[in-house]
């Protein structure tokens, strides 16, 4: 099994600041499709998930531009450029390349 | 744009075959190359993915979870399903269905006698 492990497992943020979250994998992401089947999520509070970046770096339809994700092989990263009260929740990367399995989730907080 | 909704019985007795329906709306469920899935959350917990079900017709299931589980489509009646058999209260959760980047709003399921 790929095991995605996910880091700081809470972010304390102030408002208007950049905030980072890693995202490491037990094996390499690179299907043999030549695609890196990486993801990103975030839940809001007593909301369902919400898929904000698909394939390492694609930004979903809607999500503001403040949210990037860069990252190959087993290495990943998600950047929030300048936080909002609106950004709280927890964030998960899941890969798809291997089946699928989850991080285990960092928790964006605001100070 | 696609939405989602689970609907099912919310409390399930242990041992019993837990049965949930994802209906899609605001589109045909046949008309894409999606895949079409299942994920759960215990309360407090983080994601875990059930399996999936491929425009072909091929399953993946959780290796954990895979000599429990069988998932379908009913394209016909545009929804999918999830059947989880011999639960336990480790199989109280919130599921989730998904297709790609659509979700539904979950659905909590308690094992419970």
């Amino acid at each position: 099994d790929v095991v995605m492990t996910q880091s700081p497992l809470s972010l304390p943020v102030t408002l208007g600041q950049p905030a980072s979250i890693s995202c490491r994998s037990s094996q390499s992401l690179v299907h043999s499709d030549g695609n890196t089947y990486l993801n990103w999520f975030q839940q809001r509070p007593g909301q369902s998930p919400r898929r904000l970046i698909y394939k390492v770096s694609n930004r979903d339809s809607g999500v503001p531009d403040r949210f990037s994700g860069s990252g190959s092989g087993t290495d990943f990263t998600l950047k929030i450029s300048r936080v909002e009260a609106e950004d709280v929740g927890v964030y998960y990367c899941m890969q798809g390349t291997h089946w699928l399995t989850f991080g285990g989730g960092t928790k964006v907080e605001i100070k | 744009q696609l939405q989602l909704q689970e609907s099912g019985p919310g409390l399930v007795k242990p041992s019993e075959t837990l049965s949930l329906t994802c209906t899609v709306s605001g589109g045909s469920i046949s008309s894409s190359s999606y895949y079409w899935g299942w994920i759960r959350q215990p309360p407090g917990k983080g994601l875990e993915w059930i399996g999936s079900i491929y425009y072909s017709g091929s399953t993946y299931y959780n290796p954990s979870l895979k000599s429990r589980v069988t998932i379908s489509v009913d394209t016909s009646k545009n929804q999918f399903s999830l059947k989880l058999s011999s639960v336990t209260a480790a199989d109280t959760a919130v599921y989730y269905c998904a297709i790609g980047q659509f979700w539904g709003q979950g659905t909590l399921v308690t094992v419970s006698s």
